[in-house]
């Protein structure tokens, strides 16, 4: 067990691409979420799967962004026609039912030029 | 939705000496679960502690410990006997115990600072 792995740790792209990330959570976790972390800030729900089902998402989440997670394992997270106010850290996190305390990822740092 | 507020943008500490956190939150459930997690610079964030609401014990991880004041909303962590590892991001989460307690609400952090 290696822990909750994210690719890749850096990303910079121009204004208007399309970028995905991804998130390998912990085996044996069924539950995993997405955060954005802005510098001085705490970590700012995005959404959650449990299995493959997305059971919630921020109403502060664009209709620019949309993640997956298909067959429960790994889920992508992809902006699309990125803006410069999406420059952050991309967290994932993963955890068990019936655990309280949820596992991170390293995050993938946007950089949006 | 619940919120989660830390007061403190920065602390700092002597090295071996005591430090304490404060974070309070606002919620109208009865039954939640509250964690302080640690960021340090460039790394991944891990869990310091955590506390069920229901229980009234403080919790205690070594050298780290609580003080949970459930009526007062207060959630305070503190650190003795500082060490220059404890350097870091700390912020303070909540998560509802209920059936729709999926997600967590994080504060804004305090930076500590050990100073040897």
């Amino acid at each position: 067990d290696t822990g909750v792995s994210q690719n890749p740790r850096h990303k910079i792209t121009k204004r208007g691409q399309n970028v995905t990330f991804r998130c390998d959570p912990i085996s044996e976790h069924n539950r995993l979420y997405w955060y954005r972390q802005t510098l001085g800030q705490g970590p700012e729900f995005l959404t959650y799967f449990q299995n493959e089902a997305q059971l919630e998402k921020s109403r502060l989440l664009s209709d620019r962004f949309s993640a997956e997670r298909p067959k429960g394992s790994f889920s992508t997270l992809e902006i699309q026609r990125t803006e410069q106010g999406d420059s952050a850290m991309y967290l994932c996190a993963s955890r068990s039912t019936g655990y309280n305390e949820q596992f991170f990822g390293p995050g993938t740092r946007l950089t949006v030029l | 939705a619940q919120t989660v507020t830390q007061s403190q943008p920065e602390m700092s500490v002597q090295e071996a000496e005591t430090v304490t956190l404060s974070c309070t939150y606002d919620t109208s459930e009865s039954d939640y679960y509250l964690f302080w997690y640690k960021q340090p610079p460039s790394r991944q964030m891990i869990l310091v502690i955590r506390q069920e609401a229901y229980k009234q014990q403080n919790a205690t991880e070594n050298r780290f410990s609580v003080n949970f004041q459930k009526a007062a909303k207060s959630f305070s962590l503190k650190i003795s006997d500082s060490q220059l590892g404890d350097a870091a991001m700390y912020f303070c989460a909540y998560r509802s115990a209920g059936s729709t307690g999926n997600q967590f609400y994080f504060g804004t952090g305090t930076s500590l600072t050990v100073i040897p």
